[in-house]
């Protein structure tokens, strides 16, 4: 059975980066699928922050203006997610997902990992 | 965007419950989805294009609608399902989700 699972630092200085990985286990991320992250805070609600096909194609969300990187790793089954610079605003839950119909669908969710962002 | 009703649905065990979705644009049918989410868990997909439950989804469950307006049908509430349900517009980019909304026991 396919699971996700987040890892990276809790904890993130303003202008610094945030860097996450998501390890995908029980299946192979360059067989098929899109694998993207999505952050939950109280202030924001669900935000779709983007995604990468497993041919390595990106798609991100507009409002981040930039800031966002992903990738993969396929001989390690995992995915990335760079944000630079962050701020206090950017403190959330993040989620790594996977999504079969489109860049942005999320049928599959790690349990996600709390990031703050502060000095 | 998506809007939800109500924001809190107060209802007791065996009661049916009605939620609703609204997109400010046409998002079709294809790509409308529903979510629960409890304290402290990830949020669980419930229903994919507006109609179809996902894996392991009782079929109390149901979902409908199509263009701007959906809906999804909870027949008879179990404890378990009182929590906090989005919907969520994977057609587009970017994706978007709904405020939410609270279905809790009365």
């Amino acid at each position: 059975q396919t699971h996700l699972q987040e890892s990276g630092p809790g904890l993130v200085r303003p202008s610094g980066t945030l860097s996450l990985t998501c390890t995908v286990f029980g299946y192979s991320i360059s067989t098929g699928n899109f694998w993207g992250w999505i952050r939950q805070s109280p202030e924001s609600g669900l935000e779709w922050i983007g995604s990468v096909s497993h041919a390595g194609d990106t798609y991100y969300n507009p409002s981040l203006r930039g800031r966002v990187t992903m990738s993969l790793d396929t001989s390690k089954n995992q995915f990335s997610l760079k944000m630079s610079p962050v701020t206090v605003t950017d403190t959330a839950v993040y989620f790594c997902v996977r999504g079969s119909s489109s860049p942005t669908a999320a049928g599959l969710w790690g349990p996600g990992t709390r990031v703050t962002v502060s000095s | 965007v998506l809007t939800q009703s109500p924001g809190t649905l107060s209802l007791s065990p065996g009661e049916r419950a009605t939620l609703s979705c609204r997109a400010s644009q046409n998002v079709g049918s294809d790509f409308l989805a529903w979510f629960q989410q409890k304290p402290g868990q990830a949020p669980r997909l419930l229903i994919y294009a507006s109609q179809y439950r996902g894996p392991g989804v009782p079929d109390r469950f149901s979902g409908s609608g199509s263009g701007t307006d959906f809906s999804l049908t909870i027949r008879s509430l179990e404890t378990e399902d009182f929590a906090v349900y989005y919907c969520h517009q994977y057609g587009n980019t970017p994706g978007t989700f709904g405020q939410g909304t609270k279905v809790e026991i009365k």
